[in-house]
C-alpha cells in the first residue's frame, strides 16, 4: 500500500498568514492527488484535484503543487473560513489512501 | 446539480449486518466508479470500498474484504455498502464519494455496540 506522510498534523496560525501543508508519498503517484477541507460535522470538500488543478469555485488563494512523490497544499492568505482540517489523497493505487490530516486552527 | 444522500446508518450490535445506501443524481451514473470512505468520529479518512460503472470489479480494503460487499443498481442510481459480521472498529461514518473522489455524500453513521 502507498503511505502518504501528512504534515504538520497541526498549526496556529492568523488571519493574512501564508500557510503551506505538505504530503509525501511512500512511492512514485504522478500527479494523482488531490487536496481536501473539512469542516467540523460535514463532508469533505475537494479543494485541488490532479496535484494543481484549482476545483471549480474553489477560491484562487488555494494552490497546489508537486508531482511523484512530494505535494504542497498552499493557502496564500489565511480566511477566517479556512480554519478547518485539511487532508491529501492519492488515487493512483489501491487501496487509496489519505495523509492523517492537517489542522489548521487559530492562532 | 450533483447530489449524493446515504441512508440506512444506525446502531448495530458486534456480529450483526447492515446495508447503507447511497442515492445519486444530476450526474450520468453509469459512467462513474462509486466509492466508499469512513470516517472514526474525531479521526482521518478511510477508503473502503469501490465499484466500476458496470458493477463489475469490486475493490476493499484489507480490513472490510470478505466482510463488506458493494454492489449498485444502475437502473436506480444507487450504490450499496452491505456489511456482515461488524466488529466494534467499524463504528464510523460512512460517506459515498465518486469517479476520482470529487462529490461527497453528507454521510451516515454506524454505531456497533452491544
Amino acid at each position: 500500500d502507498i503511505q502518504m506522510t501528512q504534515s504538520p498534523s497541526s498549526l496556529s496560525a492568523s488571519v493574512g498568514d501564508r500557510v503551506t501543508i505538505t504530503c509525501r508519498a511512500s512511492q512514485g503517484i504522478r500527479n494523482d492527488l488531490g487536496w481536501y477541507q473539512q469542516k467540523p460535522g460535514k463532508a469533505p470538500k475537494r479543494l485541488i484535484y490532479a496535484a494543481s488543478s484549482l476545483q471549480s469555485g474553489v477560491p484562487s488563494r488555494f494552490s497546489g503543487s508537486g508531482s511523484g512523490t512530494e505535494f504542497t497544499l498552499t493557502i496564500s492568505s489565511l480566511q477566517p473560513e479556512d480554519f478547518a482540517t485539511y487532508y491529501c489523497l492519492q488515487h493512483n493505487s489501491y487501496p487509496f489512501t489519505f495523509g492523517g490530516g492537517t489542522k489548521v486552527e487559530i492562532k | 446539480e450533483v447530489q449524493l444522500v446515504e441512508s440506512g446508518g444506525g446502531v448495530v450490535q458486534p456480529g450483526g449486518s447492515l446495508r447503507l445506501s447511497c442515492a445519486a443524481s444530476g450526474f450520468t451514473f453509469t459512467s462513474y466508479w462509486m466509492h466508499w470512505v469512513r470516517q472514526v468520529p474525531g479521526e482521518g479518512l478511510v477508503w473502503v470500498a469501490r465499484i466500476i460503472g458496470d458493477g463489475s470489479g469490486p475493490r476493499y480494503a484489507d480490513s472490510v474484504k470478505g466482510r463488506f460487499t458493494i454492489s449498485r443498481d444502475n437502473a436506480k442510481n444507487t450504490v450499496y455498502l452491505q456489511m456482515s459480521n461488524l466488529r466494534a472498529e467499524d463504528t464510523a461514518v460512512y460517506y459515498c464519494t465518486r469517479g476520482y473522489v470529487d462529490f461527497w455524500g453528507q454521510g451516515t453513521l454506524v454505531t456497533v455496540s452491544s
